[in-house]
């Protein structure tokens, strides 16, 4: 079945440090793939997303790249901000009309000033 | 963008007793939502898909009778969480897509609620 992989966290960086956030992915066929940000006490949020390959999905400054040969969508920011704070989640949709998102694990980012 | 509300944003109750949390699509009609439970420090894991107008299909391994799904309207799907037991103590999220229009299904956007926290004594 489908699958999606993050790298393990706890993820700590200064303020203004260069993120990137591995997520690797297993499908058939050729999956949406999404990063979902979750602020604390807040609900999921669509960060961006990407519906085919080398596809880029932007928002806030945060960047990925829908890569299908290497089956990656890595999350990456040039500068981060302490209000980037929170939980990112890497996930994937089926295609077809079953639009249900399998989700990665998860990773807590924490910015320090 | 699209707003989904859940109520009530928690809940503690004694074992044995029932529990139900609503699911609404403020501005928007959703005929399929999506059920989710998520553990501390873990991923979300799919409960069920809530239809409109039909049975909701679970995901396998969680009970039907335990965890029941009505889907009322356009607008409004409930989980109830029948006979509670401390184990079931979770954090339960529901999602609705937003139809692309004209788009596959895949890319539709999912709009999540802010959740339900469950505490079973």
């Amino acid at each position: 079945g489908d699958s999606v992989t993050q790298m393990e966290g706890p993820v700590t960086l200064s303020e203004e440090a260069f993120l990137t956030i591995n997520c690797t992915y297993t499908a058939t066929g050729y999956p949406s793939l999404f990063w979902y940000v979750q602020y604390p006490g807040e609900g999921l949020q669509l960060l961006l997303k990407a519906t085919k390959a080398d596809d880029k999905g932007s928002n806030k400054g945060f960047e990925a790249t829908y890569r299908k040969e290497t089956t990656s969508f890595h999350l990456e920011k040039g500068s981060v901000q302490v209000s980037d704070s929170a939980v990112y989640f890497c996930a994937l949709s089926g295609t077809g009309a079953n639009s249900k998102l399998t989700f990665g694990k998860g990773i807590t980012l924490s910015v320090r000033p | 963008g699209a707003v989904v509300s859940q109520h009530p944003s928690w809940v503690i109750c004694k074992s044995g007793t029932s529990v139900k949390i609503e699911c609404r699509s403020l501005d928007f009609q959703a005929t399929t939502m999506f059920w989710y439970r998520q553990f501390p420090k873990q991923s979300l894991m799919l409960m069920a898909t809530s239809n409109e107008g039909s049975k909701a299909t679970y995901e396998q391994g969680v009970e039907k009778d335990k965890f029941l799904i009505n889907h009322a309207s356009l607008t409004l799907s409930t989980l109830t969480v029948t006979s509670a037991h401390p184990e079931d103590s979770s954090f339960y999220i529901c999602s609705a897509p937003q139809l692309a229009g004209g788009r596959s299904a895949s890319t539709d956007t999912q709009y999540f609620g802010p959740g339900t926290r469950l505490t079973v004594l």
